[in-house]
């Protein structure tokens, strides 16, 4: 099975600044079959990249993907106060399925 | 538009069983498999596994393969989560996701991603 190891666990930053969420695979991740997802407390997950790069319809262009291989990278440019909330980056392209331990982005 | 509404909190004593049920609108049900995921309290997301709609095949997740069961009724859309024999550590919140095909350059791969999740069910298991 694909690990996937996120880091930082948290991220404090504060709204405007630049975020950069780094996602790690045991192996490489076939035709970068790599999803992100947000999720805020007592919500469902909410896919925000997908084929680690192509975002999903609807969400804003400051966030953006990237990477191939084994790392991948989630950055948000500028972030806004509804951006504070958990990060999963999730591999898609080998059975089983796997997500990432997920990395906290906080105010701070 | 899209919905995956899920069946409401349930609790349960050890050794009791609970069915989820996911019931989609807005799309073609039986053209998007529906894949299932955990939540344990505070934890991260697991896979465990998913439902071909069209066919009713199911996958399981190893782990997940001894007590769960995935179902359909294409009729009305829905899918099920069944869990038997429940322990506490199966507390957890189980969401329902469609599972959307991965296609560039106008090829469509069987792989895919969670384009959209059910609200989530939690299930607390308690003597």
């Amino acid at each position: 099975e694909i690990v996937l190891t996120q880091s930082p666990g948290t991220l404090s930053l504060s709204p405007g600044e630049r975020a950069t969420l780094s996602c790690r695979a045991s192996q490489s991740v076939s035709s970068s079959y790599l999803a992100w997802y947000q999720q805020k407390a007592g919500q469902p997950p909410r896919l925000l990249i997908y084929g680690a790069s192509s975002r999903a319809t609807g969400i804003p262009d400051r966030f953006s993907g990237s990477g191939s291989g084994t790392d991948f990278t989630l950055s948000i440019s500028r972030l806004e106060p509804e951006d504070f909330a958990v990060y999963y980056c999730q591999q898609y392209g080998t059975s089983p399925l796997t997500f990432g331990g997920g990395t906290r982005v906080e105010i701070k | 538009q899209v919905q995956l509404v899920q069946s409401g909190s349930e609790l349960k004593k050890p050794g009791a069983s609970v069915t989820i049920s996911c019931k989609a609108s807005g799309y073609i049900f039986t053209n998007y498999a529906i894949n299932w995921v955990r939540q344990a309290p505070g934890q991260g997301l697991e896979w465990m596994g998913l439902i071909k709609t069209d066919t009713g095949t199911p996958t399981y997740a190893q782990g997940f393969t001894g007590g769960f069961v995935f179902s359909l009724d294409t009729s009305v859309s829905t899918s099920y989560l069944q869990i038997s024999s429940l322990k506490p550590d199966d507390t957890a919140v189980y969401y329902c996701a469609r599972g959307r095909r991965h296609c560039t350059g106008g090829t469509c791969y069987s792989q895919h991603y969670f384009d959209f999740w059910g609200q989530g069910a939690l299930v607390t298991v308690s003597s």
